[in-house]
């Protein structure tokens, strides 16, 4: 059970497209989904937090107008990276939880390679 | 978030148990310990948490410090499968992750 699934898997773009990334929660309904950022040999770093139905809160440093979020069900939550350039080519991750537990299901995740 | 901190990498042969530490010396009273491992290039995979008592599931066992400043997450059989980046975190609301510890299983 909890199974997290990103589409796509992998994308790559032109310097200046906007890339959207999906995450679904398969079997349960995610109350809460949250958005990381992960690059090469580094940890995972949170993005921001979405509440189904709420806008989304960003972390500190994290543009809300270039990494657009939507989180408009409770088994779909999205991310646009608009305007995108070689420095956001990274590996998009998003988790999912439900009620006021703090178990996190992530999602197998979405590497992005911006040319 | 309490702060944790793990060894950056450790190394375990093939059949033995992999001990993980993890200091959290500032954890507060309710929060929990959980951890997780990344297997390179995928999502991270929950594996088990804990408040106070150690905790026993499929994948591994855990056990918290009497004075809950810090845990250990035990692999009693590890497999080259069990090859990943360990995190220990303890939230509160959202997930800080720290580096982690590279657990690397030997043949």
């Amino acid at each position: 059970g909890a199974v997290v699934s990103q589409h796509p898997s992998r994308v790559i773009c032109k310097s200046g497209t906007s890339v959207k990334i999906e995450c679904r929660s398969l079997d349960f309904q995610a109350t809460t989904m949250f958005w990381y950022r992960q690059f090469p040999k580094q940890s995972l770093m949170l993005m921001a937090t979405s509440n189904e139905g709420s806008k989304a809160t960003y972390e500190q440093g994290v543009e809300k107008d270039k990494f657009l979020i939507n989180h408009a069900s409770l088994t779909l939550s999205t991310l646009t990276v608009t305007s995108a350039h070689p420095e956001d080519s990274s590996f998009y991750i998003c988790s999912a939880t439900w009620g006021a537990q703090e178990t996190q299901y992530f999602g197998p995740g979405t590497r992005l390679l911006v040319l | 978030d309490a702060k944790t901190t793990q060894p950056p990498s450790m190394d375990c042969a093939e059949g033995r148990a992999a001990n993980l530490p993890c200091n959290h010396s500032t954890i507060s009273g309710n929060e929990y310990v959980y951890w997780y491992r990344q297997i390179h290039s995928q999502g991270p995979q929950y594996i088990i948490h804990g408040l106070k008592n150690n905790e026993t599931n499929e994948m591994a066992s855990l056990i918290i410090t009497e004075d809950r400043k810090s845990s250990t997450l035990i692999l009693p059989h590890a497999t080259l499968r069990d090859t990943a980046v360990y995190y220990c975190i303890a939230p509160v609301y959202k997930y800080i992750f720290g580096t982690g510890t590279r657990l690397k299983v030997l043949a």
